[in-house]
């Protein structure tokens, strides 16, 4: 399996705090996008990074992405009761166009 | 924004019997969409790639005749489970792809969380 690796598995933080979860992967990608699932729901993307981008904000969010390390990181600033979720990173790869590979998630909680 | 829709949200039914899932993109066409499978508190796994006129691509380790899909318009896909056993039980998503100017972007459906029994 080509799935990424994302690190921690889950994370617990107070409201306020920020958030950081990592994502790592294996081949060389075009894109690499982070999706948000509440339990039991589909997904809602997030934000996607180009290859030759190395960092993108979107409101709360910022995301690197490191191509030497096949790494990405995503931060949630000022975390809020409402961002508990699943988070996945998922890549595609250069020549499958739009075939994308999950990673294997972080679990964030966030408590008041 | 698109929209995608999968129906039913929630099926049960017994051993033995076979189960269609829809996948319909709203307002835009797709020639391509995407099955994938996810088991509690794992990731999303990609089992196949419906595409719209032509047969569908079946990630190693999928069977082609257990999973059935269908895509027999540009805003229809169906995943058809036949003679579902209870280890089929899980949260069954496709996506859409949209092409644009920038690219393509994948849109999700709800997910249908099918249980055997």
């Amino acid at each position: 399996s080509q799935q990424g690796e994302e690190d921690p598995q889950a994370l617990s933080i107070q409201e306020g705090e920020n958030a950081t979860m990592n994502c790592s992967y294996k081949t060389s990608i075009n894109n690499l996008q982070w999706y948000r699932q509440n339990s039991g729901r589909g997904l809602v993307h997030l934000i996607l990074i180009r290859s030759n981008e190395r960092e993108k904000h979107s409101g709360r969010l910022r995301v690197t992405l490191d191509t030497s390390k096949k790494s990405s990181s995503l931060l949630i600033t000022a975390s809020r009761a409402a961002d508990t979720a699943s988070y996945f990173c998922a890549t595609d790869s250069t020549g499958t166009a739009s075939k994308l590979t999950f990673g294997t998630g972080t679990r964030l909680q966030v408590t008041l | 924004g698109a929209v995608v829709s999968q129906h039913p949200s929630r099926v049960i039914c017994k051993s033995g019997t076979s189960v269609k899932i829809e996948c319909r993109s709203l307002d835009f066409q797709a020639t391509t969409m995407f099955w994938y499978r996810q088991f509690p508190k794992q990731s999303l796994m990609l089992m196949a790639t419906s595409n719209e006129g032509s047969k569908a691509t079946y990630e190693q380790g999928v069977e082609k005749d257990k999973f059935l899909i269908n895509h027999a318009s540009l805003t229809l896909s169906t995943l058809t489970v036949t003679s579902a056993h209870p280890e089929d039980s899980s949260f069954y998503i496709c996506s859409a792809n949209r092409a644009g100017a920038l690219g393509d972007t994948q849109y999700f459906g709800p997910g249908t969380r099918l249980t055997v029994l």
